[in-house]
């Protein structure tokens, strides 16, 4: 089974308005860290924003949120008023305490903001 | 403060031959995780180094080997080229702490191998 779900391969957003960009993820380990990384044309991973399985909030950075629906498994990114510089593709990724510091990705979902 | 190098960016190989790439983790940083992103696999783990010692490895044959040395710089070697081997690998640089760590990647280098 995939440790990491994003159904959304290609998402379009006009520029100012919020996104929702989809993450279900599958582990029976009761401690682990859920992450979401965007990744420009240039191939560099950029960290965004994280979440660990025993916080009580969301994390928010900035434009960025995480809503984070435990018992439903699922770890949405929300970036609000989008610009063009958010076009890019976004990963989700989950840690496990019994793997360590290991990422397991999703396949990512390719943003495009429309001017 | 500097971020993650990777060098060389970009390589071309033939297959049957051998590569070695290189990883500077930021400073203070004592953890190197390596990933391979290809089109059709995504992103996966190779291996995850700690003050020298590999604490995890992924599943990748035995042609990917890697070490980490005592400045936390680490190189990954891949022996015998394929044309599958053909992607963009990825270098994660990080505290180590216990708990889970954010990651921060440098840009990457791309291998083709023809």
């Amino acid at each position: 089974a995939q440790k990491i779900t994003q159904t959304q391969p290609g998402m379009f957003v006009q520029e100012k308005e919020a996104v929702t960009l989809d993450c279900t993820y599958d582990t029976s380990d009761p401690s682990y860290g859920l992450f979401w990384y965007k990744q420009p044309s240039s191939g560099e991973m950029i960290f965004l924003i994280y979440q660990g399985s025993y916080d009580q909030q969301n994390a928010t950075e900035g434009r960025y949120s995480l809503n984070f629906q435990k018992a439903r498994k699922s770890a949405n990114l929300v970036i609000s008023a989008s610009q063009l510089g958010d076009s890019a593709m976004y990963f989700c990724a989950m840690s496990e305490t019994n793997t360590g510091n290991q990422f397991y990705f999703g396949t990512g979902t390719s943003l495009t903001v429309i001017p | 403060k500097a971020g993650v190098t990777q060098t060389p960016r970009y390589l071309i190989k033939t297959r049957g031959q051998q590569v070695t790439l290189s990883c500077s983790p930021i400073s203070g940083h004592r953890s190197v995780s390596w990933y391979q992103q290809t089109p059709g696999q995504g992103l996966q783990f190779l291996f995850e180094y700690f003050s020298e010692t590999q604490r995890n490895k992924g599943n990748f044959p035995g042609r990917f080997s890697g070490r980490q040395f005592s400045n936390s710089r680490s190189e990954m070697n891949v022996s015998t080229l394929e044309l599958g081997d053909s992607a963009l690998y990825l270098c994660a640089s990080y505290l180590g702490l216990a708990g889970f760590n954010e990651q921060f990647f440098g840009p990457g280098t791309r291998l083709t191998v023809l």
